[in-house]
């Protein structure tokens, strides 16, 4: 059991660039989320989803987007790379009861 | 709509006393309740969580938690602190049966002195 699992753990891109983040999960878990977090701020919620084929907006979606085509993958793109981007992406998939499970995180550097 | 505040972002203490994080949430209907830690370098992990019944809440490590709903606190203990402990710890709370959406503290950052 993997868990949640993120590729890649670091990259470092251009202003302009363009990316994707990868995340999987095998829980079979509805819902999904990508955080990301900078020094002393905690998590902000970037984006959501409650299933596959539903996706919305969390605190910080502008210069991202995500989709959901299956229970497993939320990818999350983004484009036109800023340095405001320059953060720790986290994603995790979420239970019942709420509990949150986390990959280890992509650590992006926006130069 | 929920809030989470986590009182102090660092706290401080010697190897073997008593670590004590403080949080306090507001929910305008029954809260679930989480703590979470962060190490170096990783994804968050759940320490323990509060849903119903029984309010003190054991969690891995040898953490524990008191749901006070008088007080709307879930602060964070643990009797004697090991050098393994030094970490970013989270309080987050969400709505019971509700959003599925958790709203996280800023997070205090646990140093462990020898």
């Amino acid at each position: 059991n993997a868990g949640v699992t993120q590729t890649p753990k670091f990259r470092i891109l251009k202003i302009g660039q363009s990316m994707t983040l990868q995340c999987t999960q095998d829980m079979n878990h509805n819902y999904m989320y990508w955080y990301r977090q900078d020094p002393g701020m905690g998590l902000k919620l970037i984006y959501y989803s409650v299933g596959a084929g539903i996706t919305d907006k969390g605190e910080v979606p502008n210069g991202y987007n995500v989709s959901r085509s299956t229970t497993e993958d939320f990818p999350l793109r983004l484009e036109l790379a800023a340095p405001s981007q320059t953060s720790v992406y986290f994603c995790a998939s979420g239970d019942s009861t709420d509990t949150q499970y986390f990959g280890p995180g992509t650590r992006l550097t926006v130069l | 709509a929920q809030s989470v505040t986590q009182l102090g972002s660092h706290v401080s203490v010697s190897e073997g006393a008593l670590v004590l994080l403080r949080c306090n949430y507001s929910s305008s209907v029954p809260p679930y309740l989480f703590w979470y830690v962060q190490y170096p370098n990783q994804g968050l992990q759940l320490l323990l969580k509060y849903t119903t019944g029984a309010t003190l809440v054991k969690g891995i490590n040898g953490f524990e938690a008191e749901f006070k709903k008088s007080e709307t606190s879930f602060h964070l203990t643990k009797p004697s602190a090991h050098m393994s402990d030094a970490a970013e710890y989270f309080c987050a709370v969400s709505e019971a049966g509700g959003s599925y959406i958790p709203t996280f503290g800023r997070g205090t950052s646990l140093i462990v002195h020898p």
